[in-house]
């Protein structure tokens, strides 16, 4: 099982261009949440997905972010029109159905710079 | 809040020591999970308690949970520079919810 997995591993994006992070969650895992760490600060909530459904996304930004998880394939955090404020490490995890008895699985993160 | 509170802020000990972190929070739970973060990487999950267990043990970890107090607290026991990291206690809602978790220094 090849874990959580998470791509590109570094992103540098100028300042109005896109920035399009994939997450591949764990085989048999069909939540999955995004998060953001700014420098020496904490991980904040941005969304929590379910296959074709966003459950949650009171962390995300109004404005220039949006993400899915479709039925086929990996979910993407897609951030539109970059500021530099955006450049931070993104992590996204993955948990089963039974959240009771099991935590979650973190990816290795990608590491968005704004230039 | 929602979110679990970690406690110390920051704790340095030498190798081969024990150090131990404490956790409170407000909300009712049905478990109560620590991950650890090791500089710039993403986080491991270490241990989960569930809200019907006063103690579990993995390896050199050790966690308590008194759900009468609303509070936890992870033991590493015998600490080797690796373990430097940062700990959590994220409570769980239907998502997880980060505190600022306590900064470990292991000393070599």
């Amino acid at each position: 099982n090849a874990g959580v997995m998470q791509n590109p591993r570094h992103l540098v994006r100028r300042r109005g261009q896109e920035a399009r992070l994939r997450c591949s969650p764990m085989k048999g895992h069909s939540h999955v949440y995004w998060y953001r760490q700014l420098p020496e600060e904490g991980l904040k909530f941005m969304v929590y997905l379910q296959k074709e459904n966003i459950i949650d996304e009171s962390g995300m930004p109004k404005e220039r972010f949006s993400a899915e998880f479709p039925k086929e394939g990996p979910s993407i955090l897609r951030i539109q029109q970059v500021v530099r404020g955006d450049s931070a490490a993104y992590f996204c995890a993955s948990s089963p159905p039974d959240r009771i008895n099991y935590g979650y699985t973190f990816g290795s993160g990608t590491r968005l710079t704004v230039v | 809040s929602q979110q679990g509170e970690e406690d110390p802020q920051a704790l340095s000990i030498q190798e081969g020591e024990n150090a131990t972190m404490n956790c409170s929070y407000k909300t009712s739970i049905n478990n109560l999970q620590w991950y650890r973060q090791n500089s710039g990487r993403g986080l491991v999950h270490l241990i989960l308690i569930r809200s019907n267990e006063r103690e579990k043990h993995s390896g050199r970890l050790r966690v308590t949970l008194d759900t009468s107090k609303k509070s936890s607290s992870l033991l590493i026991t015998a600490s080797r520079a690796a373990d430097t990291a940062s700990y959590f206690c994220p409570i769980r809602g239907n998502k997880l919810v980060f505190g600022a978790g306590t900064i470990l220094r292991v000393k070599s």
